[in-house]
Order: structure tokens, then sequence, then C-alpha cells
């Protein structure tokens, strides 16, 4: 199976700043078929990005995602109060089947 | 607006077996695949298995193979997973998510259900 990296485990940062996680693959992604989902305590995950830089539906356009092959990033461009949370890259449409991150966790320095 | 309900929480003792259901509302339940991903306590997400109802198609994390399954109902627009030989680190919250397929398999979820906590313990 494709392993997922993500780091850091923890971002500690004041709002209004600009976030940058990491999500690394074991193996090359194919198509980029990568997305990203924002978890709130006690919330099912949202989805953010697929296809490693598409916006979902009424995703503010502060999010961003970029990268290709095992390398990838989302980015927050300025931190709202309700953007800390942990944040999950997922990896599909391998034959080996999807797989997660291990999540990196946003929280007000 | 597509929307995702589960059935409500579980508990079992361990060595018997826990069925969760899923049904989706406000789409056509063919063009969607469903997986299921769980939480365990402190942890983060798991991708368990998913199906492709049009193509009738399941696929399953090498994990879970041999003790989970996956089905859907069309007439009803439900999907189940059932899963076997439970223990106490099955201990979780059972998430359904939909979204469209890639590749004949499940890709990325648009639409979650609130989750369905099942507790083993003796």
């Amino acid at each position: 199976e494709i392993v997922l990296t993500q780091s850091p485990g923890t971002l500690s940062l004041s709002p209004g700043e600009r976030a940058t996680l990491s999500c690394r693959a074991s193996q090359s992604v194919s198509s980029n078929y990568l997305a990203w989902y924002q978890q709130k305590p006690g919330q099912a995950p949202r989805l953010l990005i697929y296809g490693a830089s598409s916006r979902a539906s009424d995703i503010p356009d502060r999010f961003s995602g970029s990268g290709s092959g095992t390398d990838f990033t989302l980015t927050i461009s300025r931190l709202e109060p309700e953007d800390f949370a942990v944040y999950y890259c997922q990896q599909y449409g391998s034959s080996q089947g999807l797989t997660f991150g291990g999540g990196t966790k946003v929280e007000i320095k | 607006q597509v929307q995702v309900v589960q059935s409500g929480t579980e508990m079992r003792k361990p060595g018997s077996s826990v069925k969760v259901s899923c049904k989706v509302s406000g789409g056509t339940f063919s063009l969607y695949a469903i997986s299921w991903v769980r939480e365990a306590p402190g942890q983060g997400l798991e991708w368990m298995g998913g199906i492709t109802p049009i193509f009738g198609t399941t696929n399953y994390a090498q994990k879970f193979q041999g003790r989970f399954t996956i089905t859907a109902d069309g007439s009803t627009s439900t999907a189940y997973m059932e899963l076997s030989s439970l223990k106490s680190e099955d201990t979780a919250l059972y998430y359904c998510a939909s979204g469209p397929f890639v590749n004949g398999s499940p890709g990325a979820f648009d639409y979650w259900g609130q989750g369905t906590l099942v507790t083993v313990s003796s």
C-alpha cells in the first residue's frame, strides 16, 4: 500500500499567519489523486482539496493545494479562528487501495 | 443536497459481529462509491474498504480482508458494513463516506455520515 507521511505532526501558529502542511508518499500517487480533509473535534472530516489542487465546493480560496508525484502541500494563506483543526491527506485511485496520512494538528499559538 | 445517515451506537462482546448501515439520500446512489473509514480513540483516519454499486465491485484494505464485508442495496440506497471476530481494538467511530469513483474504485469523499460508535468490551 502507499504510505503517506504528514509533517509536521503539530503546527502552532497565530490567526492571520500562513500555514504550510506537507504530505509525502512512499511511491508516486497516480494522476495526482491526492485529497486533503479538515476535521474538527466531534465532527466528521470535510473535503477541502481533491486532485491535489482542486478546491471542493464552498471551500474558501485561502485554502490551496499543490504538488505532484510524491510531494504534496496544503497551504492556508491566512489562518482564521475556525481553521484550527486536524488536517489529513489521502491518496486514491491506486490498485493498492486508499490510504490516509497520520494527520497534522494546527493549533493556536 | 446529498445526506448520509448511519445507524446508531453498537456495543458488542469480543468474538461477535456488528453490522452498520449507511443510507444515502438526495443523490443518485449508483453514481457514487461508498467507503467505510474508522477512527479509533486518539488515532487518525483509517480506510477499511469500499463498494462501487454501479459495478458491484468491492475493495478492501489488506488489514481487514477476511473479516470485513461491504454490501449495498440499490433499492433502498443503503450500504452496509459487517465486521466479524471483533476485538477490543476494533472499538472506534466508524464513518460511511461517499463520493465519485475513480478507476472503478472509491475516490475522494465529498459526503460523510455522522459516524457510528462501536464499542467492543466483555
